[in-house]
């Protein structure tokens, strides 16, 4: 069966200091990858996603990139994290695009000081 | 899908009793939808999904009713256990295949 991994659970953070949130995935192959973030009391915001092996779009210019080094691994940076950029971010698979479901990890939950 | 703000809409219901939690979607053109189920601290998790084709779809203790007409999704969730408390949101894709995700209501279940 597929799981997927999210690391840290929690991190704070310095303003100005750098990000790398950490997502794999097990049990499948060429998956879409996807990360969110989700504010409190409102929908998940798309922040990136990936068909493929360095393949990146971006759904919202802000201070944030991601990276997909290899075929399960997903990566969520920052260069110098703003305080703005404290939230709920989670990151999630599926088989295809708006036609199965997305499976999510556990997120991360970060907060900018 | 659902209005976006910082209260979520809540429903509280009596353990045992069936509850209802409903969604409205925006966008005619769009033919997949799924319920999710999110616990405090954790990413969400698959309930059930359901394509435009269908009405209707059952799973164990929840069925998804879907009307295109008024363009409305609702999870009922049959004999509610305390482990159902949890906020519940619906995702609906767009034109560009984008799951675009509700704001959630918060379901408490009252032992």
């Amino acid at each position: 069966s597929q799981t997927i991994h999210q690391w840290p659970a929690t991190l704070v953070q310095p303003v100005g200091s750098p990000l790398s949130l950490e997502c794999t995935v097990e049990g499948t192959s060429n998956p879409n990858l996807y990360w969110y973030r989700q504010a409190a009391g409102r929908g998940l915001q798309l922040l990136f996603y990936s068909v493929g092996i360095g393949q990146i779009s971006s759904e919202v210019p802000q201070n944030l990139s991601a990276s997909r080094p290899q075929d399960r691994q997903f990566i969520l940076s920052s260069k110098k994290l703003l305080l703005s950029d404290s939230g709920f971010y989670l990151c999630a698979w599926s088989v295809t695009k708006g036609a199965q479901p997305q499976h999510f990890g556990d997120g991360t939950r970060l907060s900018i000081l | 899908g659902e209005s976006v703000g910082l209260h979520l809409p809540t429903l509280s219901v009596q353990e045992g009793d069936n509850s209802i939690i409903n969604c409205a979607y925006s966008n005619s053109a769009s033919d997949y939808f799924i319920w999710y189920k999110q616990e405090s601290g954790k990413g969400p998790q698959f309930i059930i999904d359901i394509r435009s084709n269908m009405d209707k779809r059952q799973g164990q203790r929840v069925t998804v009713l879907l009307n295109k007409t008024v363009k409305h999704l609702s999870l009922q969730i049959a004999a509610t256990q305390p482990g159902d408390s949890a906020v519940y949101f619906c995702a609906e894709n767009d034109n560009n295949n984008d799951m675009r995700f509700g704001a959630g209501t918060r379901l408490t279940v009252k032992p």
